[in-house]
This record gives structure tokens, C-alpha cells and sequence, in this order.
């Protein structure tokens, strides 16, 4: 069975801070694919990374970065140095390849407060 | 416009209401999904209509009925909802290859859907 577990319900930071969002994954499957996504108040899913599972290197986008490690089955996100504007619900999501018919597994979601 | 669109943003129905939700995408995929997110639970996906194929959720009351007429614009059909069927729904779209489901589902900014 495939499932993605965000244990972080919710977390609140002070601007500036840096925070780690945790993701672990489970399926039986040699290649997936993992992402994450934003929604901001306005309701909007924001794409904001793809891996897939054959790729281990880390990700660096600006303040943000992605630690992927399979014998962990991990996909945690930090964000550097916080700002108000990354308030939002963060979501890690999993897809398998084969046979899926488009099916992406979410978490339940991180709520992600930054109070300036 | 470019991306994904929703129209209505926001819908307000009786339970013996009929309406629609249309979802349009400008991506030029050939790939387009509706989910559910509804308050505490994971998003959950209805429908799907990829490579001229329709794939569903069998969990999804026939109250819901999908309609896609080309790759571009997908419809959902509503009518006799319950009070329980209030959530957002998001609709998205991707590039799929045949058999192998591999790359990122953008998304649309939802419809707020209330049933009175």
C-alpha cells in the first residue's frame, strides 16, 4: 500500500526562523516520484518540487531545499530564514508510475505559521 | 489566461440544487483530474480522465457526475447533495504517457462549495 504520513500537524515560527517540514512515504515500488506542494489561503495547490526516486541528490531553490533519503524513505523539506508569505499548508505527496492512472497520495498537510 | 481555471470560485447551493463546476486548462495536457479536500482529511481524488480514458474512485457518490468533452475542459455535475459534500474542489492537469503515469499535476484555485 502506498501512504504518505506529515506528522507535523502544525507548526508556528518567528520570521527569520528556519523550518523543517517532515515527510515519510511508504510503497513497495522501485520508482515514484515524490512532490510538494503550497496552498496558501487563497486555495490555490502551488507545485513547488518533483523527485523521483532514483535521483538522491538534494535541492537547493532559494530559501528553499529538499532532503530526499530512500533508506529513510524521507522527503523533508526546510525552509531558510522564514518569511510571512510562506504561511500556508504544505503538502508531500507520492505517485507511483506503473498502472497509477494519476493517482498522487497526499499527506494530511503541514500548516506552516510565520508571525513576523 | 494561462494554467488552470475554475469557475465558479465560490457556490452556495440547496440540496435539491442543481449545478456545474467547470475547470479549463491552458497547459495543453491531456490529462485533467477533480479532488476533494475537505476540512481535516486528505485530498481525495474522484475523478479521472486521461488518454481518452475516464478512472474513478468508487467511493465517489453517483450525486457527482464528471464530464470532460475535450483536453482542455472538464466539468463536474452536481445535484441532490448532501450538507457533508461542502469542501473545496480542485480541479488539476498533467501530461500523461500511456501506461506509465510520470509527471506533475498543476491545479487550478478550487471552488468553494456550501450545501445548505
Amino acid at each position: 500500500a502506498q501512504k504518505v504520513t506529515q506528522a507535523q500537524t502544525e507548526i508556528s515560527v518567528v520570521e527569520k526562523e528556519d523550518v523543517t517540514l517532515d515527510c515519510v512515504y511508504e510503497t513497495r515500488d522501485t520508482t515514484y516520484y515524490l512532490f510538494w506542494y503550497k496552498q496558501p489561503p487563497s486555495g490555490e495547490l502551488v507545485f513547488l518540487i518533483r523527485r523521483n526516486s532514483f535521483d538522491e541528490q538534494n535541492e537547493i531553490s532559494g530559501r528553499y531545499s529538499w532532503n530526499f533519503q530512500k533508506s529513510t524513505s524521507s522527503f523533508n523539506f526546510t525552509i531558510t530564514a522564514s518569511q510571512v508569505v510562506d504561511s500556508a499548508v504544505y503538502f508531500c505527496a507520492l505517485r507511483i508510475t506503473l498502472g497509477s492512472q494519476g493517482n498522487l497520495i497526499f499527506g494530511k498537510g503541514t500548516k506552516l505559521s510565520v508571525k513576523p | 489566461e494561462t494554467g488552470v481555471t475554475q469557475t465558479p470560485r465560490h457556490l452556495v447551493m440547496g440540496m435539491t440544487n442543481k449545478k456545474s463546476l467547470k475547470c479549463e486548462q491552458h497547459l495543453g495536457h491531456n490529462a485533467m483530474y477533480w479532488y476533494k479536500q475537505s476540512a481535516k482529511k486528505p485530498l481525495e481524488l474522484m475523478f479521472v480522465y486521461s488518454l481518452e480514458e475516464r478512472v474513478e474512485n468508487n467511493s465517489v457518490p453517483s450525486r457527482f457526475s464528471p464530464e470532460c468533452p475535450n483536453s482542455s475542459h472538464l466539468f463536474l455535475h452536481l445535484h441532490t447533495l448532501q450538507p457533508e459534500d461542502s469542501a473545496l474542489y480542485l480541479c488539476a492537469s498533467s501530461q500523461e504517457s500511456k501506461g506509465v503515469s510520470t509527471d506533475t499535476q498543476y491545479f487550478g484555485p478550487g471552488t468553494r462549495l456550501t450545501v445548505l
